[in-house]
């Protein structure tokens, strides 16, 4: 089955800083790449996804770049806000499957 | 639209009880899905359904059962709880043609001593 991996597990960064996390994968049917927010004691959030035929895709400080050939994908967040501090989850979905499977998800403290 | 409901928000349960997880959405959606998650872990899926009549296992089925008898409701039920079953459990649901986009209820936490 899939298997997802994500780095690095914490991340800690000074405010304004930029952020950036990891996740590989190994289905090359899947389709479709999702990034979550969790803070404390809450539901994941969608924050961005990107779908297999872009290669790259912003929202305000919030970006997702995916690499299809070498299987993986990326989150990237500028100017870091403590806000922005919470638990990320990539996730990968596979239409073959129909299963929407999470990465081990990402710490991200934002120090003011 | 109240989305994604889950109840109840919090229990405890002694080693060997059984209860059930309540999901009910209602956005009319085909699909809907169990996932557990562990302190510190990612979200893993312990069952799924395409419809009603319609489940399957997902990544963790062992020591749990689902049942979809109506489009809305998803229950869980544990029959033998077991300390390794201490989780958070969150139901989700998505809809045909837009399956990959889930909507997550807001979590039941469970603790089995």
């Amino acid at each position: 089955g899939e298997n997802v991996e994500q780095h690095p597990s914490t991340l800690s960064v000074q405010e304004g800083d930029s952020a950036v996390i990891k996740c590989t994968y190994s289905d090359s049917a899947s389709n479709y790449f999702p990034w979550y927010k969790q803070e404390l004691g809450k539901r994941p959030q969608l924050i961005i996804d990107i779908r297999s035929n872009v290669g790259e895709k912003k929202d305000q400080r919030i970006a997702v770049t995916l690499n299809k050939t070498a299987k993986h994908f990326s989150l990237h967040i500028t100017e870091t806000q403590p806000e922005d501090s919470a638990v990320y989850f990539c996730a990968v979905y596979s239409g073959n499957t129909g299963k929407l499977i999470f990465g081990q998800g990402t710490t991200l403290q934002v120090k003011p | 639209n109240a989305g994604v409901t889950q109840t109840p928000k919090f229990r405890i349960l002694k080693i060997g009880q059984s209860m059930t997880l309540q999901c009910t959405q209602d956005m009319n959606h085909n699909y809907m899905y169990w996932y557990r998650q562990d302190p510190g872990m990612g979200l893993k899926l312990i069952y799924y359904s395409v419809g009603a009549g319609i489940t399957d296992k997902g990544e963790v089925p062992n020591g749990y059962n689902v049942s979809r008898s109506t489009t809305e409701d998803f229950p869980l039920r544990l029959e033998l709880a077991a300390p390794s079953q201490t989780s958070v459990y969150f139901c989700a649901s998505s809809r045909w043609g837009q399956t990959e986009k889930l909507f997550f209820g807001s979590g039941t936490q469970l603790s089995v001593l």
